[in-house]
């Protein structure tokens, strides 16, 4: 059971290449996140999905897109990187139906240069 | 956006002792708070999830208590170890079906040997 993997762990981009960071869950959860972590600040939600087929912009969206198009995958695209995405991405999982805790990946470091 | 504030950022607590760290987040239009654990180079690991006033819950040496009219949460950990070392994230969430969980920046935990 691997939980929630994130592919890559470390990338570095020149400021207007894109790339997808990809997350995978095999707990069969329904509801995925993706976070940004900035030195200082709390975890800020950029996008999440409430299950297969549907995604809704978080706290931080600008800049990024994501597509939930199988329900243990949940990508996220950048399609213009900017320095200002230079970031630590997490993304998490969690079940349905009810309150549960989010099960997290182990993050993708992303440096835009 | 909600905000989310933990107390003290960081603290340093002997082998042995006992400690507790706060988390405040507005009152109105509550729903759920989360406590996390991360230790360096992993990722954010579940801890509780409380949702009703008054809510205590307990793992080990670790407990948690709410206060949704006034707006807090308390985190105490009994007998600390080297491995509570982490730093230790509470987030909150308003309002039945919003997605949007909102993190403090956290209270970084050093148990000194």
């Amino acid at each position: 059971n691997a939980g929630v993997t994130q592919t890559p762990k470390f990338r570095v981009l020149k400021t207007g290449q894109s790339m997808t960071l990809l997350c995978a869950q095999d707990m069969n959860h329904e509801y995925m996140y993706w976070y940004r972590q900035d030195p200082g600040m709390g975890l800020r939600l950029i996008h999440y999905s409430v299950g297969e087929g549907t995604t809704a912009k978080g706290e931080v969206p600008d800049g990024y897109n994501v597509s939930r198009l199988k329900k243990q995958n949940f990508l996220l695209g950048l399609e213009s990187a900017a320095p200002s995405q230079t970031s630590v991405y997490f993304c998490a999982s969690r079940r349905g139906g009810g309150n549960y805790g989010y099960t997290f990946g182990s993050g993708t470091r992303l440096t835009v240069v | 956006i909600l905000n989310v504030e933990q107390s003290p950022q960081s603290l340093h607590v002997q082998e042995g002792d006992s400690t507790n760290f706060t988390c405040s987040f507005p009152s109105s239009n509550f729903y759920a708070l989360h406590w996390y654990r991360w230790e360096t180079a992993k990722s954010p690991e579940a801890l509780f999830v409380m949702t009703l006033n008054g809510d205590e819950k307990k793992k080990g040496r670790i407990s948690a208590t709410l206060n949704t009219k006034e707006g807090y949460s308390y985190l105490y950990i009994k007998g600390s170890q080297p491995e509570d070392s982490a730093t230790y994230l509470c987030a909150a969430k308003t309002n039945f079906g919003n997605e949007k969980l909102t993190f403090g920046t956290g209270t970084r935990l050093t148990i000194i040997p």
